[in-house]
């Protein structure tokens, strides 16, 4: 067990919906980051949050948004869903930059 | 733009052998290196990593060696065993500034009894 906690585990939804992932980082981290792994793909960072700001953005659709919150949990928001965004999201914490990273075990996005 | 790379989709290796897992990245501002694995329905999970200052670690069975000329890393798993069966994922990062870990596509090691 990481400590990272992600809710749901699964999510089944159709085209054009809007769905919000959950995360819960490790008690003490203060740093979030959002990745999307798709079939026969590697991880593809999104977007980093550290104590509440946002610190790193890397190939995230402007569909999609994140906020991390005073509790230091995060959301990941998809808007305006199509076919393409079924994948594994992956949400993981680290208590500071340069830290290795630890990975809840992710939400699996169907999008039919 | 695929900076860090795993050109063997999978590798098959016999229980008790050697595991080679090979990467090769092209950003030359990379100076952290690590190494995830991942069983199905799980998260990544941290393995080894590896400084820049540094040309090669050990854990136990894991190894991991850098080569900064031919930006190449490596990691090398002795023995292995069945539950070393699994995903690796290699990943890069800068250390100063924002800390965003980019990965290659994985590795899907298989142990054969």
């Amino acid at each position: 067990d990481s400590g990272v906690t992600q809710t749901p585990k699964h999510l089944i939804t159709a085209t054009g919906q809007r769905v919000t992932l959950r995360c819960s980082p490790r008690s003490g981290d203060l740093s979030v980051y959002w990745y999307q792994q798709s079939l026969d793909q590697g991880l593809q960072f999104l977007i980093q949050y550290y104590n509440g700001e946002e610190r790193a953005k890397g190939n995230i659709l402007e569909r999609f948004s994140a906020q991390q919150f005073p509790d230091l949990h995060s959301e990941l928001n998809l808007s305006s869903l199509e076919l393409g965004d079924s994948a594994l999201y992956f949400c993981a914490s680290s208590r500071d930059r340069g830290e290795k990273l630890f990975f809840g075990s992710g939400t699996q996005l169907s999008v039919l | 733009d695929q900076q860090v790379k795993q050109n063997s989709p999978s590798l098959s290796v016999q229980e008790g052998r050697i595991s080679i897992l090979n990467c090769d990245y092209t950003n030359s501002m990379f100076d952290y290196f690590l190494w995830y694995k991942k069983y199905p329905a799980e998260g990544p999970t941290f393995l080894i990593s590896i400084s820049s200052i540094k040309d090669k670690n050990e854990d136990g069975r894991f190894t991991v060696f850098l080569n900064k000329s031919a930006k190449h890393l490596s990691l090398h798993i002795v023995p292995s065993q069945p539950g070393d069966s699994a995903v690796y994922f290699c990943a890069a990062s800068v250390i100063q500034g924002a800390q965003k870990l980019v990965f290659g596509q994985g590795t899907r090691l298989t142990i054969n009894p």
